[in-house]
């Protein structure tokens, strides 16, 4: 079956310009969570989302960064204005998630991000 | 692709040897861990976990062991092979449904 897939796989931009990033989940995962990775570093948390809505939005750096998922389904990550500082691959990841069970989260390949 | 993993720690093996690779985590009320392994230029895939209320768990070829005393967690790779070069990573899940806290990787190459 199809897992988590990413686009684009890389994107390279100028600085103060506008992204968007897209991730499509497994088909009936309820939770989708947003992550950052910077070269030599572990993932870290951005966003998560349990169907539409953000249930937890604590690891947005800033005001620069939003993310949206209309339908419970596919989710894009946008940045406004962009910094040489967000260069890094944002790593989607998906997770059958139901009433408070911990569950795997199943990840995507990731886009990286360039800012010039 | 990506070069996850630079300076990270790094853990050489032989081809056939059993791998070790440790990690601490921070969180005392995290009752959930991950292990996962991330090869160059992709996410980040699952090993096995554990829950909080176990202290060995057994996959193919792996085996995680937790101590929760001294917030310790660790990944034994049984014959390790050369496709198990990788950045292993440990992440911890404090809440049911919540974001993962990675820690900070662990480069392993295998030599044959």
């Amino acid at each position: 079956g199809a897992g988590v897939s990413q686009t684009p796989s890389n994107k390279v931009t100028e600085k103060g310009k506008y992204v968007e990033l897209r991730c499509d989940p497994i088909s009936g995962h309820t939770a989708l969570y947003w992550y950052r990775q910077s070269l030599g570093q572990g993932p870290e948390f951005l966003i998560y989302f349990q169907g539409t809505g953000a249930a937890d939005d604590s690891g947005l750096p800033n005001d620069r960064f939003f993310a949206v998922r209309p339908e419970g389904s596919v989710s894009t990550l946008k940045i406004q204005r962009t910094e040489r500082g967000d260069s890094a691959v944002y790593l989607c990841a998906s997770s059958p998630l139901a009433g408070g069970i911990h569950n795997e989260q199943f990840f995507g390949p990731g886009t990286r991000l360039t800012v010039l | 692709g990506e070069n996850v993993g630079l300076h990270l720690p790094t853990l050489s093996v032989q081809e056939g040897d059993n791998s070790i690779i440790n990690c601490a985590y921070s969180n005392s009320a995290s009752d959930y861990f991950i292990w996962y392994k991330q090869e160059s230029g992709k996410g980040p895939q699952f090993i096995i976990d554990i829950r909080s209320n176990m202290d060995k768990r057994q996959g193919q070829r792996v085996t995680v062991l937790l101590n929760k005393t001294v917030k310790h967690l660790s990944l034994q790779i049984a014959a390790t092979q050369p496709g198990d070069s990788a950045v292993y990573f440990c992440a911890e899940n404090p809440n049911a449904g919540n974001m993962l806290t990675f820690g900070g990787g662990t480069r392993l190459m295998v030599k044959p």
